[in-house]
């Protein structure tokens, strides 16, 4: 019982370099998110998903980009990495019906990125 | 806007004493309120939430959480702290939709809980 899948765990990347971070989801849910967890933060919404080929903006969207081609997939791209991109990646999804506030989330097990 | 303010950062306690890790939110709307728990290097897992129906209720590993609509408040407790309990907590509100009908989760900054022998 896979749930929500992160690839790689931990990355280190150079400033300028770019990378994908990889989210798979087998619940077929309908929603799919990125987060990105800072110390003493909280979790900070990057970018969401409603389903296949629909994406859309979050709380911290700037230097990201995803795609959303398959119910499964839902990769975040990081192109020209800087430093203020030092974080932990979560993805996570859920099955979420219009107007249902209550639905819970799946979270991944994390990415933690450094960016040097 | 919805909003989180976990009142503690940090909370120690001594194995097999209570737990109480304090939560206050703001809504416009009748929120649905969660608490997450996060052990080191992992996602985080729900506990419990609050959906309306009932004021009390009851999550996994023994805690439970109380809704005061009156005080804005969604405390987390537990009679007796274990060890496995160290991990740290959020206090998460959900009541503004995304685009699409989905619902927005706000997370409050943490509780880290620290349970000693």
């Amino acid at each position: 019982n896979a749930g929500v899948t992160q690839t790689p765990k931990f990355r280190i990347l150079k400033i300028g370099q770019s990378m994908t971070l990889q989210c798979a989801q087998d619940m077929n849910h309908n929603y799919m998110y990125w987060y990105r967890q800072d110390p003493g933060m909280g979790l900070k919404l990057i970018y969401y998903s409603v389903g296949a080929g629909i994406t859309d903006k979050g709380e911290v969207p700037n230097g990201y980009n995803v795609s959303r081609s398959t119910t499964e997939d839902f990769p975040l791209r990081l192109e020209l990495a800087a430093p203020s991109q030092t974080s932990v990646y979560f993805c996570a999804s859920s099955q979420t019906l219009r107007g249902q506030l209550n639905t819970e989330a799946f979270f991944g097990q994390g990415t933690r990125l450094t960016v040097v | 806007a919805q909003s989180v303010t976990q009142l503690d950062s940090h909370v120690s306690v001594s194995e097999g004493t209570p737990v109480l890790l304090r939560c206050n939110y703001s809504s416009s709307y009748s929120p649905s309120l969660f608490w997450y728990v996060q052990h080191p290097n992992k996602g985080l897992q729900l506990l419990l939430k609050y959906t309306s129906a009932a004021t009390l209720v009851k999550g996994i590993n023994g805690f439970e959480a109380e809704f005061k609509k009156s005080e804005t408040s969604f405390h987390l407790t537990k009679p007796s702290a274990h060890m496995s309990d160290a991990a740290e907590y959020f206090c998460v509100v959900s009541d503004l939709q995304l685009t699409g009908g989905g619902n927005k989760l706000t997370f409050g900054t943490g509780t880290q809980l620290k349970v000693e022998l």
